[in-house]
C-alpha cells in the first residue's frame, strides 16, 4: 500500500524556537495533505487541508501565523511551529490523499511527537 | 458539523472473546467510514475501509460494518488477543476526516 513518511518522528525543542515537520507521500503524488494534532487521551482533530501549489485552508480556532504550511510539491508538505509553546506540545499526524479509479484514500504517517520544554 | 462518538470509551475483556465496538455519526453524507488502531504513542494503523457503497468489510478477525441511513458503524473482533490491546478509532471522510475520541481496549491474557 501506498507509504506517508514523517519526520523528525519526536522533537524536543525550548520554547520560543521553531520546529518543522516534514510530511512525505514516498511512492505517490498526492495533491491533498492534511495536518491534524492530537492531545493526550484526545482524538484527531484536523488543523489544515494542504494542497499542492496554493495556501493551506486552516480550521477554525487554528492560527495559521503560527503553524505555517508549505506544499511545495505533490510529495512534500511542511508544517513549521513558530515560536513553540508549551501548550503546542502534542502528537502530529500528517495524512496523504489520493484519489484513483473512483476511490477516495487518505494514508496517514506515523506521526510527530513535539514536546516543547 | 460532522459528530462521531464511539462507545464504550474504553473495554476490558479476557483473551478469545468476540467483542463490538460502536461508532455512530450524525451526518450520514460520507463518502467512506474508516476504522483504525493505535498504539500509545504511535501513529494511525487503517483495518478498514467501508465505501458509502458498501455495508460491510472483512479482515481476518475482523469484520465492520456501516448502516449509513442510522449514522452507525460496529467494529466486531473474533476471538480477541492479547496484542489486540490498542485504542481503535472510527473516522467518517466526507470533505475531511471527522474522528471518534475511540475505544481503549485492554484484552487480558
Amino acid at each position: 500500500g501506498a507509504v506517508v513518511s514523517q519526520h523528525p518522528s519526536r522533537v524536543i525543542c525550548k520554547s520560543g524556537t521553531s520546529v518543522k515537520i516534514e510530511c512525505r507521500s514516498l511512492d505517490f503524488q498526492a495533491t491533498t495533505m492534511f495536518w491534524y494534532r492530537q492531545f493526550p487521551k484526545q482524538s484527531l482533530m484536523l488543523m489544515a487541508t494542504s494542497n499542492e501549489g496554493s495556501k493551506a485552508t486552516y480550521e477554525q480556532g487554528v492560527e495559521k501565523d503560527k503553524f505555517l504550511i508549505n506544499h511545495a510539491s505533490l510529495t512534500l508538505s511542511t508544517l513549521t511551529v513558530t515560536s513553540a509553546h508549551p501548550e503546542d506540545s502534542s502528537f502530529y499526524i500528517c495524512s496523504a490523499r489520493i484519489i484513483t479509479g473512483g476511490t477516495d484514500t487518505q494514508y496517514f504517517g506515523p506521526g510527530t511527537r513535539l514536546t516543547v520544554l | 458539523k460532522q459528530e462521531v462518538t464511539q462507545i464504550p470509551a474504553a473495554l476490558s475483556v479476557p483473551e478469545g472473546e468476540n467483542l463490538v465496538l460502536n461508532c455512530s455519526f450524525t451526518d450520514s453524507a460520507i463518502y467512506n467510514l474508516q476504522w483504525f488502531r493505535q498504539d500509545p504513542g504511535k501513529g494511525l494503523t487503517s483495518l478498514l475501509l467501508i465505501q458509502s457503497s458498501q455495508r460491510e468489510q472483512t479482515s481476518g478477525r475482523l469484520n465492520a460494518s456501516l448502516d449509513k441511513s442510522s449514522g452507525r458503524s460496529t467494529l466486531y473482533i473474533a476471538a480477541s488477543q492479547p496484542g489486540d490491546s490498542a485504542t481503535y478509532l472510527c473516522a467518517t471522510f466526507g470533505n475531511q476526516f471527522y474522528f471518534g475520541t475511540g475505544t481503549s481496549l485492554t484484552v487480558i491474557p
